[in-house]
């Protein structure tokens, strides 16, 4: 199975830009790059995902390498309301769609 | 977009006691469900998903067991529980599209 590195944590101030990374070397042809997010005793959250080309909704941005075998997570303008565990899974087409959670990268706003 | 609804929100049982998780879907048909547990300060981990009515597949060899009754309704039981059951557990859909997951908010279950 193909699996996904994320850093532990990181930390942003208030305001500015983040750029979360994910480490995908051995993503297949047909792997889709999810990224959820999780906030303190609630259940993940599901924020971007794509397959090749950079994607973009109301809450992030998901750049990908050309290659594909990395990504990032952009989040143009952190809150507080940010702070949270995001994880980058890569969903196996032929698997039922199921998600692999890793560990994730624990991001801290300070304000 | 899909909901779910997942209770209770949090459960204390002693060990030995049976379990019985219900989570129900709205605003899809025929998704594929899940259950997830998150042991405390870890990741999430797959316990059991299902495809369809009566199709259960087991990720993790447990005490635990899941049904699928009718097409919108995922149980997680345990006959016995076990001090080791405790976590988050977490239900979750997908509509078998690219589109997203959707999770529930969660049980918390400490066994005592």
């Amino acid at each position: 199975d193909a699996k996904t590195t994320q850093p532990n944590s990181m930390e942003s101030n208030e305001e500015e830009p983040v750029h979360l990374p994910c480490n995908h070397s051995t993503i297949s042809g047909t792997d889709y790059i999810h990224w959820y997010r999780q906030l303190p005793s609630q259940g993940p959250e599901y924020v971007i995902h794509g397959l090749t080309s950079n994607v973009n909704n109301r809450m992030a941005s998901l750049a990908i390498a050309e290659d594909r075998k990395s990504s990032t997570l952009i989040l143009h303008r952190a809150t507080l309301r940010d702070a949270a565990v995001y994880y980058c899974i890569l969903s196996y087409a032929n698997a039922g769609n199921m998600l692999t959670f890793g560990g994730g990268t624990r991001l801290m706003v300070k304000p | 977009s899909q909901t779910i609804h997942q209770w209770p929100a949090t459960l204390v049982q002693p060990v030995g006691s049976p379990l019985s998780l219900e989570c129900t879907v709205e605003g899809t048909s025929n998704p594929n469900l899940y259950w997830y547990r998150q042991a405390a300060g870890r990741g999430l981990q797959l316990l059991f998903y299902s495809v369809g009515i009566g199709q259960i597949s087991s990720e993790v060899p447990q005490n635990l067991s899941a049904s699928r009754p009718q097409d919108r309704q995922f149980i997680l039981s345990s006959k016995k529980l076990l001090l080791s059951d405790s976590g988050f557990y977490l239900c979750a859909c997908h509509p078998g599209t690219t589109y997203g997951y959707t999770f529930g908010s969660g049980t918390r279950l400490t066994v005592v």
